[in-house]
């Protein structure tokens, strides 16, 4: 299985700000995965993070709101960009692993003020 | 939809008892998924099966695929405090890669 680590763990911003994640992966992956959990709620995809080209997004979320990088087979970056209270919330990244199954990171924890 | 309902919705119960949730979809899957998620971390998969009527443990716990691969069950024998946390039931979607829906969740409880 991969191991997957994001910066910020957690972070508190003012509106209108933006914040950048990153997510490692500890070896190289084909399919890197972006998803939002609301407080309480179940996970829901944001965007695939393709690597070489741009991102697939997910109905509901926008590339102007959500940019996303991946420059190599083991990175990824997602910016949630002019912040609003209504974007607190937990940002996961997860890597594909085999037989269908994805590996989730620990989580980016945001509170927007 | 691939939609998947997942239940019960949380779960409150007495160390040491058995507990059982479930997951449902009017689609057919053909991989069920099952994570745990511990308070402030990320999912952590605990069971995958691939075959129906399959049964895999992994401990104390065990799920099944169901026959009609339309659902599947999680089982935990003898909760102890450290199973305290969101279980999710996932699946791929279909010709979609990798791509998973996941379950709502169920919420446990434990008191010691």
């Amino acid at each position: 299985s991969a191991v997957i680590s994001q910066k910020p763990s957690r972070d508190i911003c003012q509106r209108g700000t933006s914040l950048t994640i990153q997510c490692q992966v500890d070896s190289q992956v084909t399919m890197m995965f972006w998803y939002r959990q609301q407080p309480g709620q179940s996970l829901t995809l944001i965007a695939t993070a393709n690597q070489g080209s741009e991102a697939t997004y997910e109905s509901g979320f926008v590339i102007d709101k959500f940019p996303i990088s991946r420059p190599n087979l083991t990175f990824s970056t997602l910016t949630v960009s002019n912040m609003s209270p209504e974007d607190s919330s937990i940002y996961l990244c997860s890597a594909a692993g085999g037989q269908e199954t994805q590996y989730f990171g620990p989580g980016t924890r945001l509170l927007v003020l | 939809g691939q939609q998947l309902n997942q239940s019960p919705q949380s779960m409150f119960i007495q160390e040491g008892e058995d507990v059982s949730m479930n997951c449902t979809s009017s689609s057919i899957f053909n991989t069920w998924l099952w994570y745990k998620q511990d308070p402030g971390e990320g999912p952590v998969l605990l069971i995958a099966l691939y075959k129906a009527g399959e049964l895999t443990s992994n401990g104390r716990l065990t799920a099944q695929f169901g026959i009609t691969r339309k659902d599947s069950f999680l089982n935990i024998s003898a909760s102890i405090p450290s199973d305290v946390g969101i279980y999710f039931c996932a699946g791929p979607i279909y010709n979609a890669g990798n791509m998973l829906t996941f379950g709502g969740g169920t919420r446990l409880m434990v008191k010691p």
